[in-house]
């Protein structure tokens, strides 16, 4: 296992359209969480699962966001009607335990125009 | 709920010197644990160490040391021998003791860019 991989890298879409982006975890890690980061900030938490649970959510993260990790792997990401304020880099992250840190991907990095 | 203080926007220093970087942090909480990550650029980021607040020892891996004060809820990185692949952000990080149970999710400070010096 080669660490949290996320797809894609770049994306490039217009205002109004719906963006989906995958997290793929270390396979051992049963925690996944995102978070959004803007330029020139630090990353902000979007949302956490344990397992196929979600179990929280930030208050930065619209009706127009959901997230979803079936089976407990793998996880999704989707923004529907994007606008520019979306634009920033989306980060996964996983861990086994949460006090031991996380370990990132290396995000996507969303461009609405 | 908790905050993030990093007061040094950029610093620059010699390759070979000693920089510290701060952090200062707010919270309510007794236990919790504290993080400094690197992000270099368009690179992922990469935890460099961690301090659980219940050990007064400063934790330290390699030439990254921890100055952490709880009371003053102060937690400081030194890099020492600093090389030029330090260079990156460096993001202080703050998270809860979840013990089991809840969201353990991640404060993040705005970060400090390290610029290491040929």
């Amino acid at each position: 296992d080669t660490g949290v991989s996320q797809d894609p890298r770049h994306k490039i879409t217009k205002r109004g359209q719906n963006v989906t982006f995958r997290c793929d975890p270390i396979s051992e890690h049963n925690r996944l969480y995102w978070y959004r980061q803007t330029l020139g900030q630090g990353p902000e938490f979007l949302t956490y699962f344990q397992n196929e649970a979600q179990l929280e959510k930030s208050r930065l993260l619209s009706d127009r966001f959901s997230a979803e990790r079936p089976k407990g792997s793998f996880s999704t990401l989707e923004i529907q009607r994007t606008e520019q304020g979306d634009s920033a880099m989306y980060l996964c992250a996983s861990s086994f335990q949460g006090g031991r840190g996380y370990t990132f991907g290396s995000g996507t990095r969303l461009t609405v125009v | 709920a908790q905050t993030v203080t990093q007061s040094q926007p950029e610093m620059s220093v010699q390759e070979a010197e000693t920089v510290t970087l701060s952090c200062t942090y707010d919270t309510s909480e007794s236990n919790y644990y504290l993080f400094w990550y690197k992000q270099p650029p368009s690179r992922q980021m990469i935890l460099v160490i961690r301090q659980e607040a219940y050990k007064q020892q400063n934790a330290t891996e390699n030439r990254f040391s921890v100055n952490f004060q709880k009371a003053a809820k102060s937690f400081s990185l030194k890099i020492s021998d600093s090389q030029l692949g330090d260079t990156a952000m460096y993001f202080c990080a703050f998270m809860k003791s979840a013990g089991g149970g809840g969201a353990d999710g991640l404060t993040f400070g705005k970060g400090t860019h390290l610029i290491i010096q040929p």
